[in-house]
């Protein structure tokens, strides 16, 4: 059954760039029928989509974020990543992969990350 | 612009059934959302698709006591025999030209 995997550094420093990786099991991120995409939480409050993106790296991504986000796919090792620039305390929040298929359909277990000195 | 709206909260008793709306707005009314739970502490869960002509497509292992059906620019999940695990924020959400929107979610408490 497919397994998604967030890892990165927990915390990091303001006006650092937030970097995160999903891997991917028991599925194939070369499926092209489905996007791949990073959605966050902060603190009590609701879900907010970062952005998504193909196995062949059609990317998309929250219009307030665009400027600050990456988006990357490795084939290879079926993982994509995630990379979010000029952090802020703002930007903390636990971040969670997901599979997509229009709407999501599948979630990572989340991982926090703190934005702090 | 593509929204989602629900209402903050909703509650029911042990046992009894609630029906949560999520309402597109104007101008999407054929589009499918998904509905996903996220239990205190936990991260989300996706429960089921629901399409614009009420037909619904459920997750694994998702119980058959969650449902979904549709009218109009609303979609709608219906938990029957509510369980004390059921008291959660409960969260539509849809996409179009790329871009994903979630809803502001509900929070069921179970009475």
């Amino acid at each position: 059954q497919l397994h998604l995997q967030e890892s990165g550094p927990g915390l990091v420093k303001p006006s650092e760039t937030l970097s995160l990786t999903c891997t991917v099991s028991d599925d194939s991120i070369n499926n092209s029928s489905y996007f791949w995409g990073w959605i966050r939480q902060p603190p009590g409050k609701g879900l907010e989509w970062i952005g998504s993106l193909s196995h062949s790296g059609t990317t998309y991504s929250h219009p307030s974020l665009k400027s600050r986000v990456t988006l990357s796919v490795d084939t290879s090792g079926n993982q994509f990543s995630l990379k979010l620039s000029s952090v802020t305390a703002a930007d903390t929040a636990m971040y969670y992969c997901a599979k997509t298929f229009g709407v999501v359909i599948a979630w990572g277990q989340g991982t926090l990350v703190t934005v702090s000195s | 612009q593509l929204v989602l709206t629900q209402s903050p909260s909703a509650s029911a008793s042990l046992g009894a059934s609630v029906k949560l709306t999520c309402t597109l707005s104007s101008g999407h009314n054929n589009y499918a959302i998904a509905w996903h739970q996220q239990q205190p502490e936990k991260g989300p869960r996706y429960l089921m698709r629901v399409n614009s002509d009420g037909t619904h497509d459920k997750g694994d292992g998702i119980p058959h006591r969650f449902s979904g059906s549709s009218s109009g620019a609303e979609r709608y999940l219906i938990i029957s025999n509510l369980r004390s695990e059921d008291e959660a924020e409960y969260y539509c959400q849809t996409w179009g030209s790329g871009f994903y929107v979630f809803g502001p979610g509900t929070k069921v408490t179970v009475l």
